[in-house]
């Protein structure tokens, strides 16, 4: 069955820029989407199609996807962006989340 | 706006079955695909399965033999049943809109989430 993998954790400073990333094989070939989770709150859908950002969802956010690994970036990184962000594809109609990578804004 | 809300039993005893219903506002459930997707305590999301409104399922292959998803479009609600459960199926349950265009699939739109804890 289709995996696909984040680092536990990322650090950054307020005002700089973050990177998460999330690797499977041939990711690339694939569409990723990424949610924002909060603690006590449900996900939300911060990027699809890659790089997409539904209405409501910042410019600072973005995305890129190619090779075996698909990249949310953070530009300006703020305190409220500290949260779980969630990887997620589909293969073989299947839906595949990654196993999450927590954001600390220091 | 679309919303979406969970209810059903916070409290399943082992070797039962779970069941929960997902109440859909604001738009019609017909013309979408619905998900129920779980959240164990402090750990990842697992995409459980989803239904489409004529009733065209799909199960996370882990969980297929326990898992049934069934619609009714005249109360705008989906359903989930669990069966056999253990407490490795203790988690947070959240139903989800899917959308799937141009071979992008995600979920645009989340309930709540309730809390099923499994113990006797």
């Amino acid at each position: 069955s289709y995996e696909v993998t984040q680092s536990p954790s990322v650090s950054v400073s307020p005002g700089q820029t973050a990177s998460i990333t999330c690797s499977g094989d041939k990711l690339g070939d694939k569409y990723a989407s990424w949610y924002q989770q909060k603690p006590g709150q449900s996900p939300v859908l911060v990027l699809y199609e890659d790089t997409k950002r539904p209405s409501g969802i910042p410019e600072r956010f973005s995305g890129s996807n190619s090779g075996n690994t698909a990249t949310l970036t953070i530009s300006g990184t703020q305190a409220m962006d500290e949260a779980d962000y969630y990887c997620q594809t589909w293969d073989s109609s299947t839906v595949v989340f990654g196993g999450g990578t927590k954001l600390t804004v220091l | 706006q679309v919303q979406l809300q969970e209810s059903g039993p916070g409290l399943v005893k082992p070797s039962e079955t779970l069941s929960l219903t997902c109440t859909v506002s604001g738009d019609f459930i017909n013309s979408y695909y619905w998900s129920w997707i779980r959240q164990p305590p402090g750990k990842g999301l697992e995409w459980i399965g989803y239904i489409y409104t004529t009733g065209d399922t799909n199960y996370n292959p882990s969980l297929k033999s326990r898992v049934t998803i069934s619609v009714d479009t005249s109360k705008n609600q989906f359903s989930l049943n669990l069966s056999s459960v253990t407490a490795a199926d203790t988690a947070v349950y959240y139903c989800a809109r899917r959308i799937l265009v141009a071979g992008s699939l995600y979920f645009d739109y989340w309930g709540q989430g309730t809390l099923v804890t499994v113990s006797s």
